[in-house]
Order: structure tokens, then C-alpha cells, then sequence
């Protein structure tokens, strides 16, 4: 079956502790990107990726990292999680190529949580 | 402003209704457009894309106004299983290198 995934699902965690929220897609899609949504302020971009090696900053940037070594991960890294982080995260792909690649498969969510 | 608005909602009709709502988005070089739904706590899926003609898709109909800067969505004869947030979706174009902006969505409720 065609997915995303995401792990953790549910995640409450202390300020400063560094965690990693896993994304895997086996669409074999070479774009791939980290949202938050947030009440009121819709699905924000944190960071994207075009193919291996490659990422950009999105909108919200500030206080996470992501990697993509392989085609099919892209995690998203808190080094020093902080309460304005306490969100639901979104990780999805897509792929290049024809108009239909714009359509995003997203994963179900992590709902993060920062005491 | 924000660069890409929907109006909140929610939106409350009985079923069986006719339901409109319209996007405004301020980038007038954006390229492409979507309708993405999302149920309570659950992941964006592509309800349809928005192309320049207008395209239907069942009870679905998506229109785009170029020159207003902004799409709608109607929905008719709506079921009790429409109730969900629709999310506008615009990209600055074709490439999935292009810039994404969602809309915060706006919710709909079907009543019996």
C-alpha cells in the first residue's frame, strides 16, 4: 500500500530534551516536506527537500533540522524543543514530473507536546 | 494580509444543501490551485485540483477567477459525510519546487 508514515504518533516531551519525529515514504516520490499546523494559522512549511541531499528552509524554519540521506526518509529533528513548538505535524511527498505530481500524500500526524 | 485567505466558518447546512466557499489569494503569479479536505485530527487528501476552465467532479465543483484572485468550491446535494475542513491550496507554479500555501480551511458541518 502506497503511504507515508510517521513516528512517533503522539509525542509529550520536557524543553530542551532533542527528539526526532520520523517520516518514510515508499512512493519512491523525490519531493518531500515537514508542515505544523496550528489553530487559526493553517499547514505552515518547515523545511522541504527536492531529491537526496537536498533541503530548503520553508516559512517556519527556527529550531528544527531535518536530513535526507536516503529517497525514502526525511526526519525532522528538534535539537532543543521549546512549548512554542507544541503542534501537529504533517510530513508528506510528492512527485515531480507532470501536473499530477503536484497532489502531496501526507502522513497521519504527530501531535507533539513541549512542557 | 495573508497571502492566501478562506473564510473559518464553520459553515452549518442541513443535508441535501447547496454550499459555496470561495478562497482569495494575494500572489497574482501563483499557478496552480487545490482543494485538499481534512476530517477532525486527521491528514490533508486532495479533494481536486482547480484548473483554469473550472472542473467538476462529481457533486464537486471547482471554479478559479484569475482576475479576482481567488477559487471556490461548491458542493451539491451534500452528504452528512462532507462535514470536514476544506483547505485552499496555492502554489507560486507547476514545479514541485514552487511555494505552497495553504489556507487555514474552513469548516463544514452537515446536519441530518
Amino acid at each position: 500500500e502506497a503511504q507515508v508514515t510517521q513516528n512517533p504518533r503522539y509525542l509529550i516531551t520536557v524543553t530542551g530534551k532533542k527528539l526526532t519525529v520520523t517520516c518514510s515514504q515508499n512512493m519512491n516520490h523525490e519531493y518531500m516536506s515537514w508542515y505544523r499546523q496550528d489553530p487559526g494559522l493553517g499547514l505552515r512549511q518547515i523545511y522541504y527537500s527536492m531529491n537526496v541531499e537536498v533541503t530548503d528552509k520553508g516559512d517556519v524554519p527556527e529550531g528544527y533540522k531535518v536530513s535526507r540521506k536516503e529517497k525514502r526518509n526525511f526526519p525532522l529533528i528538534l535539537e532543543s524543543p521549546s512549548p512554542n513548538q507544541t503542534s501537529l505535524y504533517f510530513c508528506a511527498s510528492s512527485a515531480p514530473g507532470t501536473r499530477t505530481y503536484n497532489e502531496q500524500f501526507f502522513g497521519p500526524g504527530t501531535r507533539l507536546t513541549v512542557l | 494580509r495573508k497571502e492566501v485567505e478562506q473564510d473559518p466558518g464553520p459553515f452549518n447546512v442541513p443535508e441535501g444543501a447547496t454550499v459555496a466557499f470561495n478562497c482569495t489569494y494575494s500572489n497574482s503569479a501563483s499557478q496552480s490551485f487545490f482543494w485538499y479536505r481534512q476530517d477532525c485530527r486527521k491528514e490533508p487528501k486532495l479533494l481536486m485540483s482547480v484548473y483554469s476552465s473550472g472542473n467538476e467532479d462529481g457533486r464537486f465543483t471547482a471554479q478559479l477567477n484569475r482576475a479576482s484572485q481567488y477559487i471556490s468550491l461548491l458542493i451539491r446535494d451534500s452528504k452528512l459525510s462532507d462535514s470536514a475542513t476544506y483547505l485552499c491550496v496555492v502554489r507560486g507554479g507547476y514545479s514541485s519546487a514552487s511555494k505552497i500555501i495553504f489556507g487555514s480551511g474552513t469548516r463544514l458541518s452537515i446536519r441530518p
